[in-house]
């Protein structure tokens, strides 16, 4: 267990809906980072956020957002979904922004666009 | 910019064999750290081994080295007396250390398969 708490671990739904994931990263983790993995695919950076404040952004689709609240706690909505946004969503965190520390993954919101 | 490359799609090794992962690195910043993560079946991002730009020697963990070579920015996996557990996905990875956005970036990722 890498403390890293995500919800919900699957989601389907249908093009044109919107939907948020969820984030709580490991007690004391002060940065959050957000990847999709598409089928068979390596791991996209999206967006990381640091005690709140945004500061990486990926390749991170407009239709994206996020925000980091001042529990720490993460979200990731997803909006206008199309059917190439089915992926495997991870969050994960570490303690800060620039140290050599490793990332502590959670399992992953599985999202399936129909 | 920075950018990660692994040229092995897939690999099949017999079990109780040595294996290397490739993994090539390109980065402007002098202070970087380098990541393999390790992706069963079953989804999981699994940490393996570290090597910081600035270690002198190559980082172990149990069964698994990190044969790192600066000058030719590479940093292979190597996992010795493999195991049919090792079957996974092998991810390589990097984040520059004082970089403003400091954030970790994955190659594309090494199948491998063991075979008993």
């Amino acid at each position: 267990d890498s403390g890293v708490t995500q919800t919900p671990k699957h989601l389907i739904t249908a093009t044109g809906q919107r939907v948020t994931l969820r984030c709580s990263p490991r007690s004391g983790d002060l940065s959050v980072y957000w990847y999709q993995q598409s089928l068979d695919q390596g791991l996209q950076f999206l967006i990381q956020y640091y005690n709140g404040e945004e500061r990486a952004k990926g390749n991170i689709l407009e239709r994206f957002s996020a925000q980091q609240f001042p529990d720490l706690h993460s979200e990731l909505n997803l909006s206008s979904l199309e059917l190439g946004d089915s992926a495997l969503y991870f969050c994960a965190s570490s303690v800060d922004e620039g140290n050599a520390g490793e990332l502590f993954f959670g399992e992953g919101s599985r999202l399936t666009v129909l | 910019a920075q950018k990660i490359t692994q040229t092995q799609p897939g690999m099949f090794v017999q079990e109780k064999e040595a294996v290397t992962l490739d993994c090539t690195y390109d980065t402007s910043d002098p202070s970087y750290g380098l990541f393999w993560y390790k992706q069963p079946s079953s989804g999981e991002m699994i940490f393996l081994i570290y090597q910081g730009s600035y270690d002198q020697q190559n980082a172990t963990e149990g069964r698994y080295s990190l044969n790192f070579q600066k000058a030719r920015k590479s940093a292979n996996l190597v996992i010795s007396a493999s195991q049919l557990g090792d079957s996974a996905m092998y991810f390589c990875a990097m984040r520059e250390i004082y970089s403003s956005a400091s954030k970790i970036i994955f190659g594309s990722g090494t199948r491998l398969s063991i075979r008993p």
